[in-house]
């Protein structure tokens, strides 16, 4: 069985240009799970789908971030514009309900914005 | 105040040393308790789950819930150089009906061959 999958690994942009994250969940979970996780620090979540429905985005900064997950999904999370402080790694995950406590990570997106 | 500590480290034992791994939180309503390990430039791999208070044991790996002192552990027995990674803490507590997950900043650890 194929685990989470992201693209691209790496991304390096400038500040002021847009980025986007692309993630594909296990077959058959309907939770997904889009965190930061800034140097030295545990993933913060951003937001959380439960199959197409947003139901927690309250982390997430609106006035740059926005994601989505059509068809309950693959999901993809973008910012636009992008600062210096986005640089992290961006990780997805799912469970295969809601609240399972068996969440299967992505091997992230690391983001550096110069 | 954090809702979870976790001291990041880094930690280093010799191959064969028990390691000893732990948070404390300060939310009584976190009801789930989880332990993930991180390689580096991976994503998290879920170690071990725990609902209630006590032991439970996988292998070389003993996760530990004291709920009245707020304090969980994750103990490594005969340790390997590739358990050198960072171990994050994990609790979740529901909100409005749903889930909600927080981590610690892990910690890294060295096994040393």
């Amino acid at each position: 069985e194929a685990g989470v999958v992201q693209s691209p690994r790496y991304k390096i942009i400038e500040k002021k240009q847009p980025v986007a994250f692309w993630c594909n969940p296990i077959s058959g979970h309907n939770t997904l799970y889009w965190y930061r996780q800034n140097l030295g620090q545990g993933p913060e979540l951003l937001i959380r789908y439960e199959n197409e429905e947003a139901v927690d985005d309250s982390q997430l900064p609106k006035d740059r971030f926005s994601a989505e997950r059509l068809k309950g999904v693959d999901s993809t999370l973008k910012i636009q514009p992008a600062e210096l402080g986005d640089s992290a790694v961006y990780l997805c995950a799912s469970t295969p309900r809601e609240g399972g406590t068996e969440a299967f990570f992505g091997q992230g997106t690391r983001l550096t914005v110069v | 105040q954090k809702e979870v500590e976790q001291d990041p480290g880094p930690l280093s034992v010799p191959e064969g040393a028990i390691v000893s791994l732990n948070c404390t939180y300060s939310n009584s309503a976190f009801q789930y308790f989880m332990w993930y390990r991180q390689y580096s430039r991976k994503g998290p791999e879920l170690l071990m789950y725990t609902y209630s208070s006590g032991n439970k044991e996988d292998g070389r790996f003993t996760a530990q819930v004291d709920k009245s002192s707020k304090y969980i552990s994750l103990f490594i027995r005969d340790s390997q150089p590739s358990d050198s990674a960072t171990y994050l803490c994990a609790m979740a507590r529901t909100t409005s009906g749903t889930y909600k997950y927080i981590f610690g900043t892990g910690t890294r650890l060295k096994v040393l061959a």
